[in-house]
């Protein structure tokens, strides 16, 4: 079935550790997307890849890095995780990079730093 | 800046009752506003879009939504709920430019339908 996997489902973390989060898409989509998701903040876009190869920042980048070495895989890093980045972890895509296209989520990681 | 502000954070209703969500944008030009559901430990699904056009928008599961230029609102609305739309729902925005694809987010509103 088409669509985004996202791994691992859920993961506790010690603060100070290195942590990966992946996310795969397999209907060639060109533009993705990090979003982390917060209790009464809704969902804040971290970093986003309009192609393969280029990636930016978005409203909440720090502390967290991304690479898109292909189409598919767009895996975010948090390099020394603190408490604050407890969330739950969206990845999505979308065809293109025009606004109007829809973007399509991943089923989420719920991530706990203590 | 475009911002994104949905003015209930939890909404009960009753089965079979009509319910509206409401959101408000602000933006200085033009603007793609989206509206996503949550189920519970699910992604998000996009329930309808407005890009340009007719100002009410049909989307799926018998949700509707009107654009309203003058008042900056994009509110929600279904006739008549059943409890399968218990979840969250997001109200979203672009403006375009060299805002490509970057969506802003509303805080979400929690939509319970009771038996």
């Amino acid at each position: 079935i088409a669509g985004i996997t996202q791994a691992p489902t859920s993961q506790i973390l010690a603060a100070g550790r290195r942590m990966t989060l992946r996310c795969t898409q397999d209907m060639r989509h060109n533009a993705m997307y990090w979003y982390r998701q917060d209790l009464g903040l809704g969902l804040r876009l971290i970093h986003y890849s309009n192609t393969a190869g280029t990636t930016g920042k978005g409203e909440v980048p720090d502390g967290y890095s991304v690479s898109r070495a292909n189409t598919d895989d767009f895996p975010l890093t948090l390099a020394s995780a603190v408490p604050s980045q407890t969330s739950v972890y969206f990845c999505a895509s979308s065809e293109g990079v025009s606004s109007y296209n829809e973007q399509f989520f991943g089923p989420g990681t719920r991530l706990t730093v203590l | 800046a475009q911002s994104v502000t949905q003015l209930d954070s939890q909404v009960p209703v009753f089965e079979e009752a009509p319910v509206e969500l409401r959101c408000n944008y602000s933006s200085s030009v033009s603007v793609y506003l989206f509206w996503y559901v949550q189920y519970p430990n699910q992604g998000l699904q996009l329930l309808l879009k407005y890009l340009s056009g007719s100002t009410l928008v049909k989307g799926i599961n018998g949700f509707e939504a009107e654009f309203n230029k003058s008042q900056t609102s994009f509110h929600l609305r279904k006739p008549s709920v059943h409890i399968s739309d218990t979840a969250e729902y997001f109200c979203a925005g672009t403006t375009g430019g060299t805002s490509y694809g970057k969506l802003t987010f509303g805080q979400g509103t929690i939509l319970t339908v009771h038996p």
